[in-house]
């Protein structure tokens, strides 16, 4: 079946430093990519999502890069700040309309 | 949370007896989605509704089932028939055209 998974389980950074979060996916027909951000105890959030046929998309403070040669994409935030303390997913739609296949997620902690 | 009402946020159940978690919604979307979430896992689809009166199942829909009677709620029943069903369940809504689904605060069931 197909398959989202994300590089690393855990990310650590510091404060003012920039993140990268990686996802790797098996399915080249997906239609797009969309990244959500979980803090404890809370349901995911969205923060940004890129259509399959774009390689970049820039959010406020993120940007989303997505290289389909080697099916990976990667959410960089820059100037990480102790509120983005949270698990990310990455997760990937495709033709079958509403169903959406989520990664395992990537946990950032930011020390201070 | 962005209007969506998931009640109650912790339920604890007897093995053996169904339970139904509550899904509400005030977004006027017409699309409606049921995750699990395991520990450090992502989420996993169980059942979703594109519109009323009609479901299709997700992933893991054994053991679950759910109606889709009005546009605003879309309940799920955890049968005795799910044998692990211990986790933390979330709701989330999609409006047409969209990629980004809004999330619930979750519930979280324990089953002894």
């Amino acid at each position: 079946g197909e398959s989202v998974g994300l590089h690393l389980p855990t990310l650590s950074v510091q404060e003012g430093d920039n993140s990268i979060i990686n996802c790797a996916y098996s399915n080249s027909a997906s239609d797009y990519f969309i990244w959500y951000k979980q803090e404890s105890g809370k349901g995911p959030q969205f923060i940004i999502d890129i259509r399959s046929n774009m390689d970049k998309r820039q959010g406020q403070r993120v940007t989303v890069l997505l290289n389909k040669t080697v099916k990976h994409l990667s959410l960089q935030i820059a100037a990480t700040q102790p509120g983005d303390s949270a698990v990310y997913f990455c997760a990937e739609r495709s033709g079958d309309a509403g169903k959406s296949t989520f990664g395992d997620g990537t946990t950032l902690t930011v020390k201070p | 949370d962005g209007g969506i009402t998931q009640s109650p946020k912790y339920l604890f159940r007897k093995e053996g007896q169904n339970v139904t978690l509550s899904c509400e919604q005030n977004l006027n979307h017409d699309a409606m989605y049921w995750y699990r979430q395991d520990p450090g896992q992502g989420l996993r689809l169980i059942y979703y509704s594109q519109i009323v009166n009609d479901f299709q199942k997700g992933d893991i829909a054994e053991g679950y089932s759910v109606s889709r009677e009005k546009k605003e709620s879309f309940p799920l029943t955890v049968t005795s028939a799910q044998k692990n069903p211990t986790a933390f369940y979330l709701c989330a809504t999609e409006k047409q055209g969209a990629t980004e689904q809004y999330f619930g605060p979750g519930t979280r069931l324990t089953v002894t």
